[in-house]
């Protein structure tokens, strides 16, 4: 079955920690990723995507992410994390067979970062 | 610029009644996708609408109907509440059927005692 999976559910830092997130993806096609975050009391909001071209690529707030297709993966980085960065933040794909548009989400991970 | 809205922002209802939960598409969207966010989990697509017609629907019963009007907003209709649909819905938009990023509305919380 196509699936996302993020392998931490949650992870505590401290601040100016380096945080790696992990996401995996089961599909051989053609993807587009995503990463969304979701602040304590708002709604999701779009991070990174990825499309095509560079597979580094960067997006709001200093976060970054690399598509490795070989390993079908998609992780979530950021040299120094801020108390502000707390949030839950789940990888997303679409782009599977018959699904145009039809966004895929793994089960989110929960990040807390300390003082 | 508006981004997208959803009424009501909370709701509780009893088994088996039913429900219609409103979405406002972000400006110059035309494309209006439901998902259902359970606690501690990742969405879930439930369907998605252009033009008015529902063009991909994910793996929830019939219960779970949509609508989609002239001004691209949209309707979300469960019947038959079950204690099981308590979650999270959350709508998103887009801009036609391609592969663009989607957009997402804060959600309505629905409760079912």
């Amino acid at each position: 079955a196509q699936s996302v999976s993020q392998h931490n559910h949650h992870v505590i830092l401290s601040e100016a920690a380096s945080l790696e997130l992990g996401c995996n993806y089961s599909y051989g096609g053609t993807v587009n990723l995503f990463w969304y975050v979701q602040y304590p009391g708002q709604h999701l909001q779009l991070l990174l995507k990825y499309f095509s071209g560079d597979p580094l690529v960067k997006g709001i707030k200093g976060f970054e992410a690399e598509f490795i297709k070989s390993k079908f993966s998609f992780n979530l980085r950021k040299p120094s994390v801020q108390w502000s960065d707390t949030a839950e933040y789940f990888c997303a794909v679409n782009g599977f067979s018959g699904g145009y548009n039809k966004l895929i989400f793994g089960a989110g991970t929960r990040l807390a970062v300390h003082p | 610029d508006a981004g997208v809205t959803q009424s009501p922002t909370h709701l509780i209802k009893t088994r088996g009644q039913q429900v219609t939960l409103r979405c406002s598409p972000k400006s110059g969207h035309d494309t209006v996708s439901w998902y259902q966010q359970a606690l501690g989990q990742g969405p879930q697509f439930i369907f998605q609408y252009y033009e008015e017609e529902e063009r991909q629907r994910g793996n929830f019963p019939d219960r779970f109907s949509g609508h989609q009007f002239p001004n691209y907003s949209s309707e979300l209709n469960v019947n038959a509440l079950l204690l099981g649909d308590s979650a999270l819905y959350l709508c998103a938009s887009s801009w036609g059927q391609d592969r663009g990023p989607q957009y997402f509305g804060p959600g309505t919380r629905l409760l079912v005692l």
